[in-house]
């Protein structure tokens, strides 16, 4: 089946630095790809959405500068942490949109976990 | 608004029936589903229904839709402990929104 591979599952990083995380659809093109965050013991908040060769629909609340989407493969999109501080620290999941299966519309990547010391 | 609630806590005896519950709020939604969730893992979709449907099985789970109160359920029957995770309602309308989540969890 369509499977979405995102990466790196875990990251430490020290407060300041970037921190890029990657979102694959493996076996299907992806023309729209959408960024969640989760805190601990929280549901799932829509970040963003982003489409193959445009730029992010970002939702309200969420800074665009902080959080840099690029999606400029149907396969790839990248979320990427700007200057990273302790309040980042969160579990992000990406999914990415299959037109071929409209009964499962969004498949899920594993998360990534990331830790701001 | 797009809220979706559940309630936070499930607590069942393993071989039990477990019925977790979503309210959502907005009527033109077309699908509606439940995935799972385990500790430091992403979602895995069990199943999903149809706006147009009242009643979905499959194999231990069977998701019920009351679509006039707007209120969906998932029934586990025979509750194992492989079955304690996090459960969300989501529903879809050009993207998915997701419930508060239910934590399960089973007992010996």
């Amino acid at each position: 089946g369509a499977v979405v591979s995102q990466h790196p599952s875990w990251v430490i990083c020290k407060s300041g630095t970037s921190v890029k995380i990657e979102c694959r659809s493996l076996d299907f093109q992806a023309t729209t790809m959408f960024w969640y965050r989760q805190f601990p013991k929280q549901s799932l908040m829509l970040m963003a959405t982003s489409n193959e060769g445009s730029k992010a629909t970002y939702e309200q609340g969420v800074e665009k500068d902080k959080f840099l989407i690029n999606h400029a493969s149907l396969t790839l999109s990248t979320l990427t942490v700007t200057s990273a501080h302790p309040e980042d620290s969160s579990f992000y999941i990406c999914s990415a949109r299959d037109p071929g299966a409209p009964n499962q519309p969004q498949h899920f990547g594993d998360g990534t976990r990331l830790s701001i010391l | 608004g797009e809220d979706v609630e559940q309630s936070l806590f499930l607590s069942v005896r393993e071989g039990d029936s477990s019925v977790i519950n979503c309210t959502y709020t907005d009527s033109s939604s077309t699908y509606l589903y439940w995935y799972k969730q385990e500790p430091g893992a992403g979602l895995q979709l069990l199943t999903y229904i149809f706006s147009n449907m009242d009643m979905k099985q499959d194999q231990r789970l069977t998701v019920l839709l009351n679509k006039k109160d707007k209120h969906l359920s998932l029934r586990i029957a025979d509750t194992q402990t492989g079955d304690s995770a996090i459960y969300f309602c989501a529903e879809y309308l050009g993207k998915l929104t997701f419930g508060t989540g239910t934590r399960l969890q089973v007992t010996l």
